[in-house]
């Protein structure tokens, strides 16, 4: 099947400084990804739609100054958290679908904000 | 708006038990269907899936889902529960025709006892 990487796996910083998560489709094209928040012990909850070429499609309640997503190629969107501060510490999972729109997930990355 | 309910936070079995999770969901009309597994600090992998035809579909280690649509329900079942199945699972629905966007349930933990 399908594979999507996520870079870091983990990442710990300070608060009030910006970190950049990849999510990349290894053997396919995606025009489209979706990045997911994980909380300890919840469900996934959809943060946004990355498109390839334009914007992002952010759900409601989810800050887009905050969260920036860029959709940099066929293969790349990243997602970056600007000015963390402990409260988005979380475990966040990205995923593309392939053509025949089954999603593959991301490993995902755990944020850690001090 | 679509949701999908899991009544059970967690299930404990015995190795060798069968399992049985619950899934019920509200759409207007048949969604996608979708079972996930995810183990700790790991992304999520498909067990099944249900798009339309036969209601009992197959999925991956020896997992099996039936859809009933008079129960909105699509619950995931094994025969006989390996320690390794110990995990956290996940149903979610897409929208009829597309798999992209996915919502999720708030998942059903479950711990498998030697």
């Amino acid at each position: 099947g399908a594979v999507v990487s996520q870079h870091p796996s983990w990442v710990i910083c300070k608060s009030g400084t910006s970190v950049k998560i990849e999510c990349r489709s290894l053997d396919f094209q995606a025009t489209t990804m979706f990045w997911y928040r994980q909380f300890p012990k919840q469900s996934l909850m959809l943060m946004a739609t990355s498109n390839e070429g334009s914007k992002a499609t952010y759900e409601q309640g989810v800050e887009k100054d905050k969260f920036l997503i860029n959709h940099a190629s066929l293969t790349l969107s990243t997602l970056t958290v600007t000015s963390a501060h402990p409260e988005d510490s979380s475990f966040y999972i990205c995923s593309a679908p392939d053509l025949g729109d089954e999603q593959f997930f991301g490993p995902g990355t755990r944020l850690t904000v001090l | 708006a679509q949701s999908v309910t899991q009544p059970d936070i967690h299930i404990t079995v015995s190795e060798g038990a069968s399992l049985e999770l619950r899934c019920n969901y509200s759409y207007g009309a048949t969604p996608y269907l979708f079972w996930y597994v995810q183990s700790p600090g790991q992304g999520l992998q498909l067990l099944l899936k249900y798009f339309s035809g036969d209601t009992l579909v197959q999925g991956i280690k020896g997992f099996e889902a039936e859809f009933k649509r008079s129960q909105s329900s699509f619950n995931l079942r094994k025969p006989s529960v390996h320690w390794s199945d110990a995990a956290e699972y996940f149903c979610a629905v897409g929208a009829p025709g597309s798999a992209r966007q996915l919502t999720f349930g708030s998942g059903t933990q479950l711990t498998v006892l030697p």
